[in-house]
C-alpha cells in the first residue's frame, strides 16, 4: 500500500520570504513523488516530479523538492513566496511497482502568502 | 494542444438521478483516471481505463457507479441514483501511452451538487 501525509493544514508566510510545505510517503518499492497545486474552483497544475536522480528537483514557477530518501520526505520549498502562490497545494506518490499506475494523494496544505 | 477536457463543469442532480461525467484525455493520451475530492480533502482515486479496458477499478464504489472509455469518444463516469453523499468534484487525469515521465495531467473538473 501507498500513503502520504502532509502534516499541515495551511501554512502561513509573509512575501519574500521562504517556504516550505511538508510531505512525508510510505511505499513499499521506490517511489515517484510529485507536487501539484490547486487554486480555487480549478483542476490540478502539475508542479514537479521526483522520478529517479537528483535529491533535488527544480519545477514550475520557482518551487523546488528535495527527495530525501532516508526520511521518506519530499518538502516542497520556494526561496521567495509570492502573494499569487498562496493556493492549495498536494503531494502525491506511485509506487513504481504500482502496475495500477494510480496516484495516492496527500490531504493537502493550504498556502497563504500575505503581504 | 488542448488540455483535458470535462464536462459539464457543474452538475445538480436530484436525489436517485443519474449523472454522467464527461472526460476528453489531451491528444494522444490513451490512458485515463478518475478521481473524486471532497470538500476540503484530498483526491481519491476511483478508476484507472486505457481504451475499452477498465485496468484498475480498485476505488470505485461496489454500487451505482461504473466508468468506461471507449473506443471513439471520451470516457464517462457514470453515477446512478446519485445521493447527497455523491456530491463532491470529480476530476479527470490523463497520460501519455509511451511515457517515462508518469504525471498525470488534469481536467478543470465536473462539480456534482446532489440536492
Amino acid at each position: 500500500a501507498q500513503s502520504v501525509a502532509q502534516p499541515e493544514d495551511q501554512v502561513n508566510v509573509a512575501e519574500g520570504n521562504p517556504l516550505t510545505v511538508k510531505c512525508t510517503y510510505s511505499v513499499s518499492g521506490n517511489p515517484y513523488l510529485f507536487w501539484y497545486v490547486q487554486y480555487p474552483n480549478r483542476g490540478l497544475q502539475f508542479l514537479l516530479k521526483y522520478i529517479t536522480g537528483d535529491n533535488l528537483v527544480k519545477g514550475s514557477y520557482g518551487f523546488e523538492a528535495e527527495f530525501n530518501k532516508s526520511q521518506t520526505s519530499f518538502h516542497l520549498k520556494k526561496p521567495s513566496a509570492l502573494v499569487s502562490d498562496s493556493a492549495l497545494y498536494f503531494c502525491a506518490v506511485r509506487d513504481h511497482n504500482n502496475a495500477g499506475n494510480m496516484l495516492t494523494f496527500g490531504g493537502g496544505t493550504r498556502l497563504m502568502v500575505k503581504p | 494542444n488542448a488540455g483535458v477536457m470535462q464536462n459539464p463543469r457543474h452538475l445538480v442532480r436530484r436525489r436517485g438521478q443519474e449523472a454522467r461525467l464527461r472526460c476528453s484525455p489531451m491528444k494522444g493520451h490513451s490512458h485515463v483516471y478518475w478521481y473524486r475530492q471532497l470538500p476540503e480533502e484530498g483526491l481519491k482515486f476511483m478508476v484507472y481505463l486505457q481504451k475499452e479496458n477498465i485496468i484498475d477499478e480498485s476505488g470505485m464504489p461496489k454500487e451505482r457507479f461504473s466508468a468506461e472509455f471507449p473506443k471513439e469518444g471520451p470516457s464517462i463516469l457514470r453515477i446512478q441514483q446519485v445521493v447527497r453523499g455523491d456530491s463532491a468534484a470529480y476530476f479527470c487525469a490523463s497520460s501519455p501511452w509511451k511515457t517515462s515521465s508518469y504525471e498525470q495531467y488534469f481536467g478543470p473538473g465536473t462539480r456534482l451538487t446532489v440536492t
